[in-house]
């Protein structure tokens, strides 16, 4: 079965970077496309970017870009998310989703990262 | 770009009763690519409903979706215990492709 296990909760002070991982398994890696979202409490998920794990190739959501890298290793069926120059308002639970068929629907969902930015 | 605005915001009933939850958009939904998504208490969202009515893999046919054009429903025909949660609406047809809406949330009267 489809698994998408990610990395555990960080803490980084206003500034600084975080990199969160998203391993795959029970699938072709190389065939769907991963994405990142997150989700502050009571709020509706927020769309940030995704990757093809097939050539690496990125879009990403505009208020992220230049602060947003996704990367994947296709050896280890790793994805990654690395935010830079985090905010306070970063504070949030990070999701990678699988995309199914190509489209923006995610059928499977890793099952979070709290990131908590914090002075 | 497309706001999708569900109702009602809070849904109360009691197992066993009917849920309908409403999803509206501002403009038609492309080819009815509107999907829905059920939330429990610190978990991921799941995938439910795809292509307005179609069930994702695993899901129980007591949960069915219908609609096109601007206005969708997901109806639950008769609520378990488990099914308390926040469902959302999202729509994957129109650029930008991954807008969801605000959420329901089905809890016990």
């Amino acid at each position: 079965q489809v698994q998408l296990v990610q990395s555990g909760a960080e803490v980084r002070r206003p500034g600084a970077s975080l990199k969160v991982s998203c391993k795959a398994s029970g699938y072709i890696f190389t065939s769907f496309f991963m994405h990142w979202l997150r989700q502050t409490p009571g709020q509706r998920p927020e769309w940030m970017g995704r990757v093809d794990p097939g050539d690496g190739g990125t879009t990403y959501e505009q208020k992220f870009q230049g602060r947003l890298t996704l990367t994947r290793d296709a050896s280890t069926n790793t994805i990654y998310m690395e935010l830079s120059g985090l905010r306070s308002d970063d504070t949030a639970v990070y999701y990678c989703a699988r995309g199914r068929s190509g489209w923006y629907l995610f059928d499977n969902w890793g099952q979070g990262t709290l990131v908590t930015v914090s002075s | 770009e497309i706001v999708l605005t569900q109702s009602p915001g809070t849904l109360s009933l009691s197992p066993g009763e009917r849920a309908t939850l409403s999803c509206r958009a501002s403009k038609s939904v492309s080819s009815g690519y509107l999907a829905w998504y059920q939330q429990k208490p610190g978990q991921a969202p799941r995938l439910l409903i795809y292509g307005a009515s179609n069930r994702a893999p695993g899901i129980p046919d007591r949960f069915s979706g219908s609609g096109s054009g601007t206005d969708f429903s997901l109806t639950i025909s008769r609520l378990e215990a488990e099914d308390f949660a926040v469902y959302y609406c999202q729509q994957y047809g129109n650029s930008p492709m991954y807008t969801f809406g605000q959420g329901t949330k089905v809890d016990i009267k």
